[in-house]
């Protein structure tokens, strides 16, 4: 099993909403991370989990809110957004975060609409 | 700094025509290279990736990748392109610090019939 799922595909919420998105993957991989995509531009690193633990956080702003219950699982709390948040959320696995060298195997992403 | 350079923004090419895209990088210590390809409203999907050895390497769907060390180059090529290739392209370059990847811009490809 090479994939990694997200859910959901779309998500619409106003600017007083609290949602979350999730990603799962079985791969036995190490190392989790959160990008955010604007249409026409490359992925935008958000944070990166190692063994479950936050070893990156790219300077995000607090109503992004990761969460990393276990090694399959990587959560992203979202409170309080703004319409320039509206994006594509893609999540990605590796087999370890420590290094360079192993490839990052992505979902399909959530599609975000803030309104 | 780490960074990735994809010179062509936008690239069209006819049905059966061959491809080349192009990649630069810049990188202190020994590249580990990545070509990814993205369609619309999808997630990224790995094309094939340089870590040493043989200087070309061949990845899915009929692409290969040249790695020049002289050039800081790793460009991408195909053959014979067909119409289910039309997407964007990124390359990428990863670093140390927790498996981080450095995109380059991207470059969309169209196929004409």
């Amino acid at each position: 099993d090479t994939e990694v799922t997200q859910t959901p595909k779309h998500l619409v919420m106003g600017m007083t909403n609290k949602k979350s998105l999730k990603c799962e993957q079985h791969m036995g991989h190490r190392a989790m991370y959160w990008y955010k995509q604007k249409a026409k531009k490359p992925p935008e690193l958000m944070f990166v989990y190692s063994y479950e633990k936050l070893s990156i956080n790219e300077s995000v702003p607090s109503r992004f809110s990761p969460e990393c219950p276990n090694s399959s699982l990587l959560n992203l709390h979202l409170h309080a957004l703004q319409p320039e948040d509206s994006a594509l959320y893609l999540c990605a696995s590796t087999l370890d975060g420590t290094g360079r060298a192993y490839e990052q195997y992505f979902g399909p992403g959530t599609r975000l609409t803030v309104t | 700094a780490q960074s990735v350079t994809q010179p062509d923004i936008h690239i069209t090419v006819s049905e059966g025509a061959s491809l080349e895209l192009r990649c630069n990088y810049s990188y202190g210590a020994t590249p580990y290279l990545f070509w990814y390809v993205q369609s619309p409203g999808q997630g990224l999907q790995l094309l094939l990736k340089y870590f040493s050895g043989d200087t070309l390497v061949q990845g899915i769907k009929g692409f290969e990748a040249e790695f020049k060390r002289s050039q800081s180059s790793f460009n991408l090529r195909k053959p014979s392109v067909h119409w289910s290739d039309a997407a964007e392209y990124f390359c990428a370059v990863g670093v140390n610090q927790g498996g981080k990847l450095i995109f380059g811009q991207g470059t969309e490809l169209s196929v004409k019939p």
